[in-house]
Order: C-alpha cells, then sequence, then structure tokens
C-alpha cells in the first residue's frame, strides 16, 4: 500500500441499510478525516481523529459513526442509510508539521 | 462564522495565465492550502503559504496576504490538462481545515 485506500470504489445502497466505508493509510499519520463531496458544497467534515482512540464531530455528523482502533484504520458506518447520504466520501490523512492532508481515491455512494 | 470565498467558475486560454483569488474570514490563520483536483479524482497538495508572500513552484505560484485574508493562485503557460477545480483551504487556530467550495478551471484550446 502506498498513501491511503478506500473501499468500496463505489457502492449502490437502499435506504436504512447500514454501511461501513473502509479506509486505511500506510504513512503512520495520528490525524485522520472523513469528508463527503457534494456539487457547488465543498468538502464538508463528516468526523475526524486526531490519535488512535480519540474521535470528535465535524460540520455534518449526523447519521454517521467512526471508530479508530488502531492508527492505520478508520472506517465510517452509517447505521440507517439515507438518500440525502448520496455522496462522494472522501478519508484524509494529515502530517504532523505542516498539516498537509493526504486523500485517499473516494467512495461514491449512491442510496436509494 | 468561519468563511472561504472563490470564484465558482472561470475560463481560460491554453498557452495564457490565470490567476484565482480566495479571501478567508477565519478564526486565526495557521497556513493556507491549494488543491487541485480533477474530476472524479481526489484532491491533491499544490501549494502551502503560511508567510506573506509568494512561494513559487514551477508554472504555478501562490501568494498570500494575511493582513488582507487573501490568497491567490497563479497558473502560468496554461495546458489542457490543468482543466481542474482549485480548491483553497485555511487552518484556523484550532488546526481545522476550513474549505472553500472550490473554482473549477476550464482552459479553452
Amino acid at each position: 500500500i502506498a498513501g491511503i485506500t478506500q473501499a468500496p470504489t463505489s457502492q449502490i445502497l437502499a435506504a436504512g441499510r447500514r454501511m461501513t466505508l473502509r479506509c486505511t493509510q500506510d504513512m503512520r499519520h495520528n490525524a485522520m478525516y472523513w469528508y463527503r463531496q457534494d456539487l457547488g458544497l465543498g468538502l464538508r467534515l463528516i468526523h475526524y481523529s486526531n490519535t488512535a482512540g480519540t474521535t470528535g464531530k465535524g460540520e455534518v455528523p449526523d447519521g454517521y459513526s467512526v471508530s479508530r482502533a488502531n492508527t492505520d484504520d478508520f472506517p465510517l458506518t452509517l447505521a440507517s442509510a439515507v438518500p440525502s447520504q448520496t455522496s462522494v466520501y472522501f478519508c484524509a490523512s494529515s502530517d504532523s508539521d505542516r498539516g498537509l492532508m493526504y486523500f485517499g481515491p473516494g467512495t461514491r455512494l449512491t442510496v436509494l | 462564522g468561519q468563511n472561504i470565498d472563490q470564484p465558482t467558475e472561470m475560463t481560460a486560454t491554453e498557452g495564457a495565465i490565470v490567476q484565482i483569488n480566495c479571501t478567508y474570514q477565519t478564526s486565526g490563520f495557521n497556513g493556507l492550502f491549494w488543491y487541485q483536483q480533477h474530476a472524479g479524482e481526489a484532491p491533491t497538495f499544490l501549494s502551502y503559504n503560511v508567510l506573506d508572500g509568494l512561494e513559487e513552484k514551477g508554472r504555478f505560484s501562490s501568494f498570500l496576504s494575511r493582513s488582507k485574508g487573501y490568497s491567490y493562485l497563479l497558473l502560468k503557460e496554461l495546458q489542457m490538462k490543468d482543466s481542474a477545480s482549485y480548491l483553497c483551504a485555511v487552518r484556523d487556530s484550532n488546526y481545522q481545515l476550513i474549505w472553500g467550495a472550490g473554482t473549477k478551471l476550464i482552459i479553452k484550446p
């Protein structure tokens, strides 16, 4: 692995279903993030984690949960998907010097 | 509240120069980033400014004025591959990144 990987690449999901988006990084960054990106709204922070074992809420956390059991993995769970959660989801991590952020390739999620 | 403003869309000609502006109002300042995002792809880092002045990196330059809450990204010798969205982001006093909505740059031959 080099950088950040996300899975799945894309998914179509029925409303009400539970879904976990996976994110793994191999850069040993302490901080990790989940963003959603919608047309015209830019990147919006869902949840973040400054270090393994801790998480925090971002701008749009409702309907989502995260966990950070170790440094490398930061899964995002939608407990009961709704159509408004249709979006492109990016996982990111940042280094501790300048706070430079690196992004995974994204997951395109459609909730019907 | 915190806010970052950038133009929604700009058009330029191949071989020309274009300047993308970004103005910000944030709670504190700990650096400004520019990212490039091609359609369907993830954002990738372009430049970082924390002190006033110009940072040059090849065909791309970024300028910062902290007193004016203003930055611009200058792209020279435009190529078709520069067609992308350009995102401005500011790190606030809590070290959270505040993102602009992005500027879609269209390059015409």
